[in-house]
């Protein structure tokens, strides 16, 4: 899977809890991505990083937040999970610098009950 | 806002007919693209792109065609396998230096036997 992990793959939480999903990369890639998918909604951008520190919003950031603090590293966080949160999140990398396609992580169903 | 969307949420077809998949963006301003293909339980998997300089670009039974007068995006699949059936989505890269990733919602592909 281009050397791209997610973890957990499962977690179910409670309303309210703080909760970490993790993607990690072997690759060195520049550029990585968090999405969740919805049905009828299809993969909506989250947030997205173009560097070390460097991380902007996607469109529908509210209720996220994502810290990269090393290259391999792209964590999102959930401050107070709702059930609205409920659903597939997945990560993706993108090759340093060349317009090329994603690799998408296999992903993290998340569950807030 | 901008976004990528799809004219068809579903498409049912016939083995060994050939499929056509579209998708109208607004950016203009994007300038890659990229079809992907997304099987349940999994992520999605890269298929066919086209940069923005190009209009047409094959794949192995696959053909990617950019309409930008009218902000155009289709996919073509020969010859449709029940291989084939899956969920397809675009994606389209913004202008600029972040490489902003972003997707429509996506078409579910039958293939009926």
């Amino acid at each position: 899977d281009a050397g791209i992990t997610q973890s957990p793959r499962h977690k179910v939480t409670e309303t309210g809890t703080p909760v970490t999903l993790r993607c990690h990369q072997t690759e060195n890639h520049r550029y990585m991505y968090w999405y969740r998918q919805d049905p009828g909604h299809g993969l909506r951008l989250i947030h997205y990083s173009y560097g070390v520190k460097d991380t902007d919003k996607g469109e529908v950031s509210d209720g996220y937040s994502v810290s990269r603090s090393k290259t391999e590293d792209f964590l999102l966080t959930l401050e107070s999970a709702t059930s609205s949160q409920t659903s597939v999140y997945f990560c993706a990398i993108r090759h340093t610098g060349v317009l090329t396609e994603a690799f998408f992580g296999q992903g993290t169903r998340l569950t807030v009950v | 806002g901008e976004s990528v969307g799809l004219h068809l949420p579903t498409l049912s077809v016939q083995e060994g007919d050939n499929s056509i998949i579209n998708c109208a963006y607004s950016n203009s301003a994007s300038d890659y693209f990229i079809w992907y293909k997304q099987e349940s339980g999994k992520g999605p998997q890269f298929i066919i792109d086209i940069r923005s300089n190009m209009d047409k670009r094959q794949g192995q039974r696959v053909t990617v065609l950019l309409n930008k007068t009218v902000k155009h995006l289709s996919l073509q699949i020969a010859a449709t396998q029940p291989g084939d059936s899956a969920v397809y989505f675009c994606a389209e890269n913004s202008g600029g230096s972040n490489y902003k990733l972003t997707f429509g919602k996506g078409t579910l592909l039958t293939v009926n036997p």
